[in-house]
């Protein structure tokens, strides 16, 4: 079974400044999803970004990006510019392609807190 | 618009009583997902499905019962065999066989048990 790591239970940032946060994951599948979700203090869920592991260019969304290295089975996530809306919990999430266990996985999340 | 109604936003259980939390959904979505959340655990599976009149059961599914008889409708009972049941409550839907959609979640259930 797939599993996900988050290795950074939380995290704190000047405003203005850049910070990542990161993520590891374990599957034997060499085809799959991988997302990262915000959920701010309202604990709405909301997508951030979202990377298919055949494509090797690193997925970009205005001031947040990745770094995904297949290889080492991490993908990073790394917020530039940070202002005080990214404060909330963000979760790595793995899914699979295979019919039937198309199912999210997710890890434990980090609580990232924004210092203006 | 098109989204995902959870039902209530707070409730509260006494000890030995089943309740039932709803889960609406108005994309037109074959998937629907329960998943609870507790701090430093991140998001766990209880139940899922895949189509109407089927459901397979997730990675915490003791204790929580589901049904699936309309497209739309996905509820989720708690029982009192759920030993720790206060938690927070999310529901999720997606378009089926389309996995780089992820999914749409609603805004959740808070269950205390009093």
């Amino acid at each position: 079974a797939q599993t996900v790591t988050q290795s950074q239970p939380e995290m704190s940032v000047q405003e203005a400044e850049t910070v990542t946060l990161s993520c590891t994951y374990d599957t034997s599948e060499s085809d799959y999803y991988l997302f990262w979700y915000k959920q701010p203090p309202s604990r709405q869920m909301i997508l951030v970004i979202r990377q298919e592991a055949y494509k090797q260019q690193n997925a970009t969304e205005n001031r947040f990006s990745v770094n995904f290295q297949k290889a080492a089975k991490s993908f990073s996530l790394k917020i530039s510019d940070s202002q005080l809306g990214d404060a909330a919990m963000y979760f790595c999430a793995y899914r699979s392609i295979i019919q039937g266990a198309q199912k999210l996985v997710f890890g434990q999340g980090t609580r990232l807190t924004i210092n203006p | 618009d098109g989204g995902i109604t959870q039902s209530p936003k707070y409730l509260f259980r006494k000890e030995g009583q089943n309740v039932t939390l709803s889960c609406e959904q108005n994309l037109n979505h074959d998937a629907m997902y329960w998943y609870r959340q507790d701090p430093g655990q991140g998001l766990r599976l209880i139940y899922y499905s895949q189509i109407v009149n089927d459901f397979q059961k997730g990675d915490i599914a003791e204790g929580y019962s589901v049904s699936r008889e309309k497209k739309e409708s996905f509820p989720l009972t708690v029982t009192s065999a759920q030993k720790n049941p206060t938690a927070f409550y999310l529901c999720a839907s997606s378009i089926g066989p389309l996995p780089g959609y992820g999914y749409t979640f609603g805004s959740g259930t808070r269950l205390t048990v009093v």
